[in-house]
């Protein structure tokens, strides 16, 4: 079994609907949880960052986590086609100078 | 802007010829990392440099080296290129390897074996 597991979708939406994205998880010494957008031939960027169980919300996002399930997810409103992109989830130990762990990565589309 | 750059964006080279990736960053940050991206993968990381101190990850290849002359700088040597080391190579930077610490990417280098 993989550390995270991630559907690699393509994902494809209507402007203005509500995308729910997941990720998995096998380890529960896994602390931090990450998730990334990657826009086409672009590298990474963090787009949310928690700590610990339960939900954290910055203007359309929200971070969602679930250390009981081992369950992360990430939900966009009133989505916008500015939004396509492929958003990796990435997590991390709670042990000092430890690497992230990426997920695949869910590609998503936002039709107009 | 601050910024994590790759130079260059997009690599050609041959089966078994030498091919240097390089990396420059203005954040002025301690650590430096190497991943490899596939297609439709995960971030794989390579190693990373926090300051001089040289971290290689247990299953990177032998292949792949790199170095750092400087906190600006860091460069990715693959020694002799195979047709399964066609990647896309990110580049990222933070200020520490702490856990709570952000990583900045640069926007890739793309490499193609022939």
């Amino acid at each position: 079994q993989k550390e995270v597991e991630q559907d690699p979708g393509p994902l494809s939406v209507p402007e203005g609907a509500i995308v729910s994205l997941n990720c998995t998880y096998s380890n529960s010494a896994f602390q931090y949880f990450m998730w990334y957008r990657q826009y086409s031939r672009k590298g990474p960027e963090l787009l949310m960052y928690t700590y610990s169980s339960g939900n954290k919300e910055d203007g359309r996002f929200t971070a969602q986590v679930d250390k009981s399930s081992k369950y992360i997810s990430l939900f966009i409103r009133d989505s916008q086609p500015s939004d396509s992109a492929t958003y990796l989830c990435a997590l991390r130990r709670n042990s000092g100078n430890t690497p992230l762990v990426f997920g695949k990565g869910t590609r998503l589309s936002v039709i107009a | 802007d601050a910024m994590v750059i790759q130079n260059p964006r997009y690599q050609v080279t041959q089966f078994g010829k030498p091919v240097t990736l390089s990396c420059s960053q203005t954040l002025n940050h301690n650590v430096m990392y190497w991943y490899q991206q596939k297609s439709s993968q995960a971030p794989k990381l390579l190693f990373h440099y926090y300051d001089k101190d040289f971290n290689n990850e247990a299953d990177t290849p032998d292949n792949f080296q790199s170095r750092r002359p400087n906190t600006s700088f860091c460069f990715l040597d693959i020694r002799s290129p195979g047709l399964g080391d066609a990647a896309m190579y990110l580049c990222a930077t933070s200020g520490t390897p702490a856990h709570t610490d952000t990583q900045y990417f640069g926007p890739g280098t793309r490499l193609t074996v022939l």
